[in-house]
This record gives C-alpha cells, sequence and structure tokens, in this order.
C-alpha cells in the first residue's frame, strides 16, 4: 500500500550525539517535505525537495540537513543535537502538479535532553 | 511572502450547532487553498482543496479573494468533528506550502 513512512517515532537523545530521522515513501511522488512543529503550534517548513540532487531550505532556519539521493528517502540529520531541538519532525510529500495536496508521516517527536 | 492566519487557537460549540474556522491569508499571487484536519492520535491529512469546490464530511471553504480569506463552514457539528484544524497555502510556481496556527474545534456532546 502506498504510504509515507517514518522512523523512528520517538527518540530521546543526549546532547552532542549526531541523529538521523529517516523519511520514506512508496506514493511515487517527486516533492517531499520536512516540517517542524512544537506542540499546539504552527507547522514550520524547514527542507523540502524536488526531486534526486535537489534540496532547499525552508521558510524556518534549521541546523538540520537533508539529502535526497533516492526518490523515495528523504533523511533529516542534525550533527550534534542540542535540547534546542526538541520537538517534532512531520515529513510530507506531494504529487507533481500538485503541491498542496501533501501526504505526511505520522511524525517523529525528538527529545534531546 | 505569503502568510496564513487563523485567529482562534480554540474554538468550542455544541452539538449540531454551526461551526466556521476562520482562515485569512496574504499572497500577492494567485493562492491554492486548503484545509488540512489531525484527528486525535492521527497523522495530519488533506480535508479539502478550493479548487475542487467539494463538501467533505459535511465541511465546506469558499475562497473569497477580495476578504482574502477561505473560511471553513459546516452547518451541524458532530462530536466526531473535534479534531486541529489547519488552513494551508500554496503558491504558485513555487514548491513549498504555508500552514496556519490551526485552530481546535472542541464539538460539546
Amino acid at each position: 500500500e502506498a504510504d509515507i513512512y517514518q522512523t523512528p517515532r520517538y527518540l530521546v537523545i543526549g546532547t552532542g550525539k549526531k541523529i538521523t530521522l529517516e523519511c520514506s515513501q512508496t506514493m511515487g511522488h517527486d516533492k517531499m517535505y520536512w516540517y517542524q512543529q512544537d506542540p499546539g503550534m504552527e507547522l514550520h517548513l524547514i527542507h523540502y525537495s524536488y526531486g534526486v540532487n535537489s534540496t532547499e531550505k525552508g521558510d524556518l532556519s534549521s541546523e538540520s540537513t537533508v539529502s535526497r539521493i533516492r526518490t523515495e528517502h528523504f533523511p533529516l540529520t542534525l550533527e550534534s543535537a542540542r535540547p534546542s531541538h526538541t520537538s517534532q519532525y512531520l515529513c510530507a510529500s506531494s504529487a507533481q502538479g500538485r503541491t498542496g495536496e501533501l501526504f505526511f508521516g505520522e511524525g517523529s517527536r525528538l527529545t534531546v535532553l | 511572502a505569503q502568510r496564513v492566519t487563523q485567529p482562534e487557537k480554540l474554538l468550542s460549540v455544541f452539538k449540531g450547532a454551526p461551526v466556521e474556522l476562520k482562515c485569512n491569508y496574504s499572497y500577492s499571487g494567485s493562492p491554492e487553498l486548503f484545509w488540512y484536519v489531525q484527528y486525535s492520535r492521527q497523522r495530519l491529512q488533506l480535508l479539502l482543496r478550493h479548487i475542487s469546490r467539494e463538501s467533505i464530511k459535511g465541511f465546506t471553504a469558499d475562497l473569497n479573494k477580495g476578504e482574502t480569506s477561505f473560511h471553513l463552514k459546516k452547518p451541524f457539528a458532530q462530536e466526531e468533528d473535534s479534531a486541529m484544524y489547519y488552513c494551508a497555502l500554496a503558491s504558485g510556481g513555487y514548491q513549498k506550502v504555508t500552514f496556519g496556527t490551526g485552530t481546535k474545534l472542541q464539538v460539546i456532546p
């Protein structure tokens, strides 16, 4: 079944650790996105990608980085996690020509101690 | 810059009462507007798009370019409508979607 998957769902780590949040989709979508959302707050776009080898920074500045080596995979990496990175990270994808119709994963909730 | 404003953080209505969730936007071009919904313990999902002019789960939304609004309406609220609702704008030519801060709808039995 076509879907978008995020792992891990929950992660608690110490300051200074390197972490990678995985996002994979089997929707066949070209566009993928990472949003950051604090509880009860709005979604902030931090990264997006048009396709393979294409990545752009979003509206909210983030110390994270992303890569898009394969169409279906869009991982997000934090080289050195800090408590300020504690948040929920949502991955989404959309089809070509249907930019506003996003399909979201279940999210990865990161807590940095 | 594009912006989406949802003035209400929380909207409480009684079951059977009409619902209107407000959304205003600012964008210089021709926008595409959407409503997304997140039910408790579920992922965020698309509810409806302005271009399709559809009614989903009894909800409708009309784009008013003069007032730059895209309010979500339902004539009779149901308990299962309780959720978080986000208005979103996709700007043509760009590859990103901007969300509002969201409104929590609470339907009181």
